[in-house]
């Protein structure tokens, strides 16, 4: 089966410094990758994804590669924010899509 | 994307008691899921919400102690049955949308946190 791993469980950044997040997958087949953001008390927010032919995506103060020669996965998030301070997933999908496998999270803490 | 609403969105209840979440998406998604967090952990898929069937349910999880109902495409409802305190959990309906570039993405509800005690 899949297997999800963050290679941190926990990241404390200073505010304004840049963050990175790692994520390490073991299904080679996966084909689609998104990241998620869940703030407390809230489910899990959509922030960026990324299908298996690209190896870069940016978007607003986040970039996410990808390495698909060693299966990982990293979301950068640049001048980190207060409000960026959540618990980060990076769920593999099953071959439905949507039953994704959810590993522990990566807990953000921005320090002012 | 889509703009799905759960309630309630907490509550208290006591042991042996039920307590039935509803799910409530904007538009017709054909895909809708049942999932558990319970305190301080990850995502657990509880079971697949199927539009005029009965619901596909995930190991370890049961239709007597979980009913879920979907009587069309753009709601459920999830039964958390003869509850017991060790049902505290935040639970999360979540659908998934095809988006541009026919890639299936996977959105989430905003989660009902229930406490039994």
């Amino acid at each position: 089966g899949e297997s999800v791993g963050l290679h941190l469980p926990t990241l404390s950044v200073q505010e304004g410094d840049n963050s990175i997040i790692n994520c390490a997958y073991s299904n080679s087949a996966s084909d689609y990758f998104i990241w998620y953001k869940q703030e407390s008390g809230k489910g899990p927010q959509f922030i960026i994804d990324i299908r298996s032919n690209m190896d870069k995506r940016q978007g607003q103060r986040v970039t996410v590669l990808l390495n698909k020669t060693v299966k990982h996965l990293s979301l950068q998030i640049a001048a980190t924010q207060p409000g960026d301070s959540a618990v980060y997933f990076c769920p593999v999908p099953r071959t439905n899509a949507g039953k994704s496998t959810f590993g522990d999270g990566t807990t953000l803490t921005v320090k002012p | 994307s889509a703009v799905i609403s759960q309630k309630p969105s907490r509550d208290i209840c006591q042991r042996g008691t039920s307590l039935t979440i509803q799910c409530q998406v904007d538009s017709q998604v054909t895909m809708m899921f049942w999932y558990r967090q319970q305190p301080g952990q990850s995502l657990t898929l509880i079971a697949t919400a199927n539009q005029g069937s009965e619901a596909t349910y995930e190991s370890g999880f049961v239709i007597d102690k979980f009913p879920i109902s979907r009587p069309n495409l753009t709601f459920s409802t999830l039964t958390v049955s003869n509850m017991s305190p060790e049902d505290s959990s935040i639970y999360l309906c979540s659908v998934v949308i095809m988006t541009s570039g026919r890639t299936d993405t996977q959105y989430f509800g905003p989660g009902t946190r229930l406490t039994v005690l």
